[in-house]
């Protein structure tokens, strides 16, 4: 079965531009989560979808969106880029909503987000 | 969540198992215990996960005490592409209201 795949691997941009991010979660996983991981700040929660619904979003601006379609693939939208939001930025899919089972996470790769 | 306590960094022969502790003292009934790992420049791995009883999959197997306030990951024929940082964690749900959260987690090195 193939894993979670996430594009493009590879970002850069300039402070100001926007950018969108894709995630194709494994077959047959309903949920998709997103996560931002940097040296720092470590592994942070961004947001989770579950059947085109946002379920849960973490601490950040409004800046940061996302959306899922109806064959579960999502994506992630970052507006007026800032040098603060490079990072990591992973997707991970669950067969059911994290929020309410166990059903362990299988990340992705990442999207290594460069903004100059 | 509970809170986890890992060595920070292990040794490893290739070849050989690679036992892995955490300890978890302060488990609730509800809380699984998961491990997940990172290797340089990819995304975290899942590995395995339980509440009580022993799990086995083809990466690893799961040893819980009886009280549930430690385990241990067994990798059983360890080779150089499971050098990583492991990730224990104890948790209710794999996601959540605060999604999922790394500690600092052990750097295990697999030596040729």
């Amino acid at each position: 079965k193939a894993g979670v795949t996430q594009t493009p691997r590879y970002l850069i941009k300039t402070r100001g531009q926007q950018v969108t991010l894709s995630c194709s979660p494994i077959s047959g996983h309903r949920s998709v989560s997103w996560y931002q991981q940097t040296p720092g700040q470590g592994l942070q929660f961004l947001f989770e979808y579950f059947s085109e619904t946002q379920r849960n979003k973490g601490n950040f601006p409004g800046r940061f969106s996302g959306r899922q379609f109806s064959n579960s693939r999502s994506e992630m939208n970052v507006s007026t880029l800032e040098l603060g939001d490079s990072a990591l930025y992973l997707c991970a899919s669950s067969l059911e909503s994290s929020q309410t089972f166990n059903s362990p996470l299988h990340f992705g790769n990442g999207t290594r987000l460069t903004v100059t | 969540d509970a809170k986890t306590t890992q060595p920070t960094s292990m040794d490893c022969a290739e070849g050989r198992a690679a036992n892995l502790p955490c300890n978890h003292s302060t488990i609730s009934g509800n809380e699984y215990v998961y491990w997940y790992r990172q290797i340089h420049s990819q995304g975290p791995q899942y590995i395995i996960h339980g509440l009580k009883n022993n799990e086995t999959n083809e990466m690893a197997s799961l040893i819980i005490t009886e009280d549930r306030k430690s385990s241990t990951l067994i990798l059983p024929h360890a080779t150089l592409r499971d050098t990583a940082v492991y990730y224990c964690i104890v948790r209710v749900r794999s996601g959540g209201a605060d999604g999922l959260t790394f500690g600092k987690g052990t750097h295990l090195i697999i030596q040729p």
